[in-house]
């Protein structure tokens, strides 16, 4: 079945540690997204790739990392400048970029990153 | 230029009918109507496009009002399974970037 893959389900992390969530999807689609999700607020987004070895900065990218080698690959590091890293964290892909009528866009599980 | 949602929540006994609205203060290519049930993913519901018809599907459907910058989701005879979070996201021609909603908590009662 094709689908959007997230790991870990939940991640604990201390303070001023790198981590990197994973986000791999076998859909064949070109555009990618990382959300971050906080109570009571809309997705916010982080960075979002629209073709391989290509990724851009989203809303909110400060003291995050996105690479975008493989196109079913677009992992998130989340890096220790993020002040207020603790947040849950979705990852989507749409056969292209947002936008055009074709655009549903697909999401994982999501990722729950708590810093401790 | 985030869309704004209304209500912010709403709570309805099984059978009644519920509206979502999404205004946004800019003018809108497309909204995109997404379902979110506590710790799963958002699900798709549907995409509206500027110069587009209602969309929908029996009981759950949407409107696209260009002039007012407005899409309202229609909720027809409530089922317990559509209780969650819905989520507007709107795209403006500008820039092509989907930007969401805060979301509309919508509870569902026997």
């Amino acid at each position: 079945d094709g689908g959007i893959t997230q790991s870990p389900k939940y991640l604990f992390r201390k303070e001023g540690q790198n981590v990197t969530l994973s986000c791999e999807q076998n859909l064949n689609h070109d555009a990618m997204y990382w959300y971050r999700q906080d109570p009571g607020q809309g997705l916010r987004l982080i960075y979002y790739s629209q073709i391989v070895n290509d990724f851009q900065k989203g809303d909110i990218a400060e003291g995050y990392s996105v690479s975008r080698e493989k196109k079913e690959s677009f992992p998130l590091t989340v890096t220790s400048a993020q002040k207020n890293p603790t947040a849950f964290y979705l990852c989507a892909s749409s056969i292209d970029f947002q936008g055009n009528e074709n655009t549903e866009a697909f999401f994982g599980q999501g990722t729950r990153l708590t810093v401790v | 230029q985030q869309p704004v949602q209304s209500p912010q929540a709403v709570i309805l006994r099984e059978g009644e009918d519920a509206v979502i609205n999404c205004s946004s203060s800019k003018a809108l290519y497309s909204v995109h109507w997404y379902r979110q049930k506590h710790g799963e993913a958002p699900v798709f519901l549907m995409i509206l496009l500027k110069g587009g018809e209602q969309k929908g599907h029996e009981k759950i459907s949407a409107s696209f009002n260009e002039k007012k910058q407005q899409s309202s989701l229609y909720l027809t005879a409530s089922q317990l399974s559509y209780s969650g979070t819905y989520f507007c996201g709107t795209v403006m021609d500008s820039n092509y970037q989907l930007i969401w909603g805060a979301g509309t908590k919508l509870i569902i009662k026997p």
